[in-house]
């Protein structure tokens, strides 16, 4: 079984909608990341987490919450869909000793 | 702010001929930096995790080198088969414990 899980693995939604991407993994490391990926852009960070309920802002936040309630399980909410949001957003996890990154297999969400 | 720049953006070659990526940073005072490969419509795969005090990693036919001082990693694939092609990312990590990105070197291994 995949150490990380990201539901759903496509979504199609209309502008406005509060939308949830969910991200879980089984290593038990607390290090959590949200990632989009957009042509021209490479991957840019959105929010992390080093434990439960310690979350911070990364350098493309702006209209994106997350929570960490469980070790597992990192969710990350877009408050009112914008077409700007359309992207593949991946969720990573970090090792304890090196923080190799290890990623779940992606999320494709398209805002109409 | 750390950047990173991987030249060239796209690459093609026939198959056996051995690969050289490049990646490049601004920042030197990183803590290491990892070599991802990712597939069409895939997840990122790490390959590769090299320490900032060491030169080299080794894994199969793939060998990393890295040299902190000029800002620099290359990533060496040997004798390349069609199964390489792929986008392959590189990404430097500092004080904190996130990772910044360059854009991909997307390599096509012709038959």
């Amino acid at each position: 079984d995949a150490d990380v899980t990201q539901t759903p693995r496509n979504r199609i939604t209309k502008t406005g909608k509060r939308i949830m991407l969910e991200c879980s993994q089984t290593k038990g490391h607390d290090r959590m990341y949200w990632y989009r990926q957009d042509p021209g852009h490479g991957l840019r960070l959105i929010h992390y987490s080093y434990g439960v309920k310690d979350t911070d802002k990364g350098e493309v936040s702006d209209g994106y919450s997350v929570s960490r309630s469980k070790t597992e399980d990192f969710l990350l909410t877009l408050e009112s869909a914008t077409s700007s949001q359309t992207s593949v957003y991946f969720c990573a996890i970090g090792g304890p000793l090196y923080n190799e990154q290890f990623f779940g297999p992606g999320t494709r969400l398209t805002v109409l | 702010k750390q950047e990173v720049t991987q030249i060239p953006a796209a690459l093609s070659v026939p198959e056996g001929e051995n690969l050289v990526l490049n990646c490049s940073f601004t920042d030197s005072a990183i803590y290491n930096l990892q070599w991802f490969r990712q597939d069409p419509g895939k997840g990122l795969t790490s390959l590769l995790l090299i320490q900032s005090s060491q030169r080299e990693q080794t894994s199969g036919r793939l060998n990393a080198s890295l040299d902190k001082s000029s800002g620099r990693s290359t990533l060496y694939i040997a004798a390349s088969q069609p199964g390489d092609s792929a986008t392959y990312l590189c990404a430097v990590r500092q004080a904190d414990y996130k990772l910044s990105f360059g854009a991909g070197t997307t390599v096509t291994v012709r038959a």
